[in-house]
């Protein structure tokens, strides 16, 4: 049983296109993220919902809007999809916000804007 | 702001060699840090983590110990596997942040047979 999982895992575009990328999490989490990750493996915070209440938002152009239907789902739409947003996109869930808080991460989701 | 400084990679070593990877922060208030692991084609996932100073944390031989007074959470392991060939994370989360956690850049380890 998948403990987080994102669809789809890869994902190839054509610059200007919108996307979407869907997470899924059944560890009944109240807390979960997206993280973008570049091709030298840097790991960087975009988005962080808690009981579907946007916490975080890093500094990410407005082109990246995610939506939190439930708690249990945290979806990535990205518009006007660009050269530069091409990586890893990760989602992870946490219990909550403590800060020994540990977050469970999904398998990725490699974009790659022609 | 807070910020986790670790040593840069490649690391290369023989199977059953001594392994540490280095890792210092910077936070306000009193972290929890944590290292992550992340296999090829895989996420994250927790190593070990501690939430106090002293504290040692410890999985599948590996081990971190909180130093508060050098501000730092080296991982070592006394004996590497060719499958233990992955990319680390030091991570910390920290009340100044809130509680956000911020991840290192990450150290590819390789290991040869």
């Amino acid at each position: 049983d998948t403990a987080v999982s994102q669809t789809p895992k890869y994902l190839v575009t054509q610059m200007g296109n919108d996307k979407s990328i869907k997470c899924e999490q059944n560890l009944g989490h109240d807390t979960m993220y997206w993280y973008k990750q570049d091709s030298k493996k840097f790991l960087k915070i975009m988005f962080s919902y808690n009981n579907k209440e946007l916490i975080i938002n890093e500094t990410v152009p407005n082109r990246f809007s995610p939506k939190s239907p439930d708690k249990a789902h945290l979806n990535l739409h990205i518009n006007s999809l660009e050269l530069g947003d091409s990586a890893v996109y990760f989602c992870a869930s946490s219990q909550d916000t403590a800060r020994a808080d540990t977050q469970y991460f999904g398998p990725g989701t490699r974009l790659t804007v022609l | 702001g807070d910020s986790v400084t670790q040593m840069e990679g490649p690391v290369t070593l023989s199977e059953e060699a001594f392994l540490t990877i280095n890792c210092t922060y910077t936070a306000t208030g009193y972290p929890s840090l944590f290292w992550y692991v992340q296999y090829p084609g895989e996420g994250l996932q927790l190593l070990l983590k501690a939430t106090k100073a002293d504290d040692k944390g410890s999985n599948k031989g590996f081990e971190a110990t909180y130093r508060k007074e050098t501000t730092s959470f080296h991982l070592e392991k006394g004996s590497v596997q060719v499958s233990d060939s992955a990319v680390y994370f030091c991570a910390l989360s920290a009340p100044g942040g809130g509680f956000k956690t911020i991840f290192g850049a990450g150290t590819r380890l390789f290991v040869k047979a």
